[in-house]
């Protein structure tokens, strides 16, 4: 079955620090890669997304690439803000009429001034 | 993107009660879904709302616990019935445009005395 493997947080940066947290997994066929963030005290929000190997998704600075060779989707951002402390999650959705999103555990970030 | 509204946003429930939690988006779409987050946790999937027939429940989610309903195309309620402590959680709703990518609704947060 699908999968999706998560770095295990919590992850803490000072502000203007590199971000990086990694994700993979373990899909058949050509799933679609999205991240997600949650900030304290909501819901889900799509941060990003991409459908096929080596598309990179990008938003609010964030990027990740699809690389299916190490079957990764690595979240990257240069430069932290405080604003971006959030628990961000890693899933996967299965190609077609296949709707399951699998969900990674989620990553806590907490940037600090 | 759909804009998805929840009701109640959070609530305290005494044990052996049930409470309804209804989904609403502003624009027709085919796929709603209802997870539960866990405290703590990652997202796991309770069921597909299935307009005008039963929803589809995932492994170890059953329809006498969360029943759901999806009148149309816009709105769907979930109920926790019967509730205990464990039940303590985040309930999302979440919906699939035709771009094969879930948005999500801001949750209601439930606590079970």
């Amino acid at each position: 079955g699908n999968s999706v493997t998560q770095m295990e947080g919590p992850v803490t940066l000072s502000e203007e620090a590199f971000l990086t947290i990694n994700c993979t997994y373990t899909a058949t066929g050509y799933p679609s890669l999205f991240w997600y963030v949650q900030y304290p005290g909501e819901g889900l929000q799509l941060l990003l997304k991409a459908t096929k190997a080596d598309d990179k998704g990008s938003n609010k600075g964030f990027e990740a690439t699809y690389r299916k060779e190490t079957t990764s989707f690595h979240l990257e951002k240069g430069s932290v803000q405080v604003s971006d402390s959030a628990v961000y999650f890693c899933a996967l959705r299965s190609g077609g009429s296949n709707y399951k999103l699998t969900f990674g555990k989620g990553t806590l970030l907490t940037v600090n001034p | 993107s759909a804009v998805i509204s929840q009701k109640p946003s959070r609530d305290i429930c005494q044990r052996g009660t049930s409470l309804t939690i209804q989904c609403q988006v502003d624009s027709q779409v085919t796929m709603m879904f209802w997870y539960r987050q866990q405290p703590g946790q990652s997202l796991t999937l309770i069921a597909t709302a299935n307009q005008g027939s039963e929803a589809t429940y995932e492994s170890g989610f059953v329809i006498d616990k969360f029943p759901i309903s999806r009148p149309n195309l816009t709105f769907s309620t979930l109920t926790v019935s019967n509730m205990s402590p464990e039940d303590s959680s985040i309930y999302l709703c979440s919906v699939e445009a035709l771009t094969d990518t879930q948005y999500f609704g801001p949750g209601t947060r439930l606590t079970v005395l």
